[in-house]
């Protein structure tokens, strides 16, 4: 069966530190791969999404960035973390056909 | 563009009680639609999802109908139990093809406490 990795869980970083959050898939080949973000008191947010190695695309104009360096493996980054980038990031796959979408345990990071 | 709005929360209820979240959406195309629950500390979990009009979503309990000519999934559930506290997102997904791929729009959530 399918399973879904993130970590940590949870992160508390001051403003201006670096940041990479993992995510990782097993059980199955070629996903899609998203990054989802729900900040306090909001909805959840689609930050990047990915179709494949390499491949990138950004929902929301912001201090983050995503990079998929192998088939199954989603990171997202950031340089220089802001107060703003704190809330629950949530990493998701969902298959080519794509119709739904399967969630990890969520990163809860809070920038101090 | 896409957008999914859900009844405001938090909806508090006593066990037993009826349950209704109300959803509508607004798609350009044709969309699937879903509800997913988040438990306390927990990432989203898939609760049900309809794909077409009409169509039904059911799991624990809960029942969605997709219906296209009101634009709304709200979701339903008979007698609610104190483990259904959790919060409450209505989502959709286009159809695959073209750019979309399956990218989730979701609602805002609605936070259930149901009390003993």
């Amino acid at each position: 069966s399918q399973t879904i990795h993130q970590w940590p869980a949870t992160l508390v970083q001051p403003v201006g530190s670096p940041l990479s959050l993992e995510c990782t898939v097993e059980g199955t080949s070629n996903p899609n791969l998203y990054w989802y973000r729900q900040a306090a008191g909001r909805g959840l947010q689609l930050l990047f999404y990915s179709v494949g190695i390499g491949q990138i695309s950004s929902e929301v104009p912001q201090n983050l960035s995503a990079s998929r360096p192998q088939d199954r493996q989603f990171i997202l980054s950031s340089k220089k973390l802001l107060l703003s980038d704190s809330g629950f990031y949530l990493c998701a796959w969902s298959d080519q056909v794509g119709t739904e979408a399967f969630f990890g345990q969520g990163t809860r990071l809070t920038v101090v | 563009g896409n957008s999914v709005t859900q009844m405001e929360g938090p909806v508090t209820l006593s066990e037993e009680a009826f349950l209704t979240i109300n959803c509508t959406y607004t798609a350009t195309g044709y969309p699937s639609l879903f509800w997913y629950v988040q438990y306390p500390g927990e990432g989203l979990q898939l609760l049900l999802k309809a794909t077409k009009a009409d169509d039904k979503g059911s799991n624990k309990g809960f029942e969605a109908t997709y219906r296209k000519e009101t634009t709304s999934f709200h979701l339903e559930k008979g007698s609610v139990q104190v483990s259904d506290s959790a919060v409450y997102f209505c989502a959709l997904s286009e159809r695959a093809g073209g750019t979309s791929y399956g990218k989730l729009t979701f609602g805002q959530g609605t936070i259930l406490t149901v009390h003993p």
